[in-house]
Formats: structure tokens, sequence, C-alpha cells
């Protein structure tokens, strides 16, 4: 059973940091993309960032750029979101999502991000206030 | 960037009817070299993570009722519950995931209930 379980949610002061933990398993994890994607409080959601399956690969969103990093151990089973200089509007659910990677692309070879996201962790709670 | 827009915002349908949610992408999520449309549809319930329904715009996915399906191509795409049953009260998103670099952006999610 594919299983994405996310940590280390909580509250912070604005300008503080935090470091989100997703450990995977029932799937090969070293075989996709993993992401991050947020939920504030009532809205709607929004991909935050990912990386691709070795760990040479980032994507951001623009308004994290430069304060948020994602990483990844294939040895551990987990992706970790480092969240720095966080801001009053970084308060949301933050969820691990795991890009799909189909019987198609292994035969292809296909190694990119453009693919949807297939499974979603329960969420961890960040909530930035002072 | 791509920006995603849903219609309506809040949709309620009697147990048994059709339920129809559109998603218009600001440009194509049709790539031309596969023919596909990177577009998917995710449910989610209250208290829950979101759950994929569909993906390349029309392809169900595995375990998902069949009387979900998802339709269209280029800019303007459709989710279709063919006999709404109560378990579908939920809020349902579009999501493109065609921009380059990888943006994902989702539509402002529409609230499905019953009438």
């Amino acid at each position: 059973e594919v299983q994405l379980v996310e940590s280390g949610g909580g509250l912070v002061q604005p300008g503080g940091s935090l470091r989100l933990s997703c450990a995977a398993s029932g799937f090969t994890f070293s075989n996709h993309w993993m992401n991050w994607v947020r939920q504030a409080p009532g809205k709607g959601l929004e991909w935050v960032a990912n990386i691709k399956r070795d760990g040479s690969q980032t994507y951001y969103l623009d308004s994290v750029k430069g304060r948020f990093t994602i990483s990844r151990d294939n040895a551990k089973n987990s992706v970790t979101l480092q969240m720095n200089s966080l801001r009053v509007e970084d308060t949301a659910v933050y969820y691990c999502a795991r890009l799909t990677w189909s019987p198609s692309d292994r035969s292809d070879g296909y190694d990119g991000p453009y693919r949807n996201l297939d499974f979603w962790g329960q969420g961890t709670l960040v909530t930035v206030s002072s | 960037d791509i920006v995603m827009t849903q219609s309506p915002d809040s949709l309620a349908v009697s147990l048994g009817e059709r339920a129809t949610i559109n998603c218009k992408s600001s440009q194509s999520v049709l790539y031309s070299s596969n023919k596909k449309n990177y577009l998917a549809w995710y449910q989610q319930k209250a208290g829950q993570p979101p759950k994929l329904l569909i993906y390349w715009a029309s392809t169900r996915e595995s375990g998902v009722p069949d009387r979900f399906s998802g339709s269209g191509s280029g800019t303007d795409f459709t989710l279709t519950i063919s006999s709404l049953q109560a378990e579908d009260v939920a809020v349902y998103y579009c999501q493109q995931y065609y921009d380059s670099p990888p943006g994902y952006t989702f539509g402002q999610g529409t609230k499905l209930e019953i009438k």
C-alpha cells in the first residue's frame, strides 16, 4: 500500500524556520519525482516545489525561491522541505505528493516532471504567526 | 504562467442527476508532438487530501467509478459526473502540468453539494 506520511509542522513566528519531512513506503521511491503542495486554510491548492528522482533537479514556486529548499534521501525513502524566512502567508497544510511514472514512461525512458500527481499524504499544518 | 479558471465556483445537484464542472486554461495545454492534453482532475473531500480522478484530460485513474468522465482539448475542459451519488460531495480541482518550467497550477476549485 502506498503511504506518504508528513511530519514537522507546527507554530512558528514570522522570519522563523521549519523543516518538514515526508516518509514514503509501499512503492519504489527512487522511481518518482516528489512534490510539496500547500493549501491555506479554506483556500485552494498551490504547488510549492518538486525534486527529480535522483535529486539532480529541483523546481520552486516563485514566491518561495531562495527561502525553501527541497531535498531527498533515496536510501531512507524520504523527502524534506526546509523552510526559512517564513511569512504569515506561508500558513497552510503542506502535502507531500508523488508524481506519476507510468509503465509507458519507463519503457520510453521518460524522466521529466511533466506528469500529474497521483498520490498525496494526509498533510501537516504550518502556522506562521506572532 | 498558465492560469486555470473553473466554473462554477459552487454547484448543487440532485442525487442521480448529472453534474458538470468546467475548466479553462489561459493557454493551450495540448502538446502537439504526442497529442496529449496535460490536464488532471482531483477530488478533495472535507478533511482529506486530494485524490486523482482523471489525467491526460480523459483517462480515468484506476479504481475511479465510471460515472466520472473528463473531456475537452486545448484550453477548455469538462469533468462530468453522470449520476451524482452522496459520496461525491467534495471540492473538485483541475490542474495543468504542461507549463515549462513546471508550475502545476490548479483551478480555484468547484464545491459540489447535494440539492
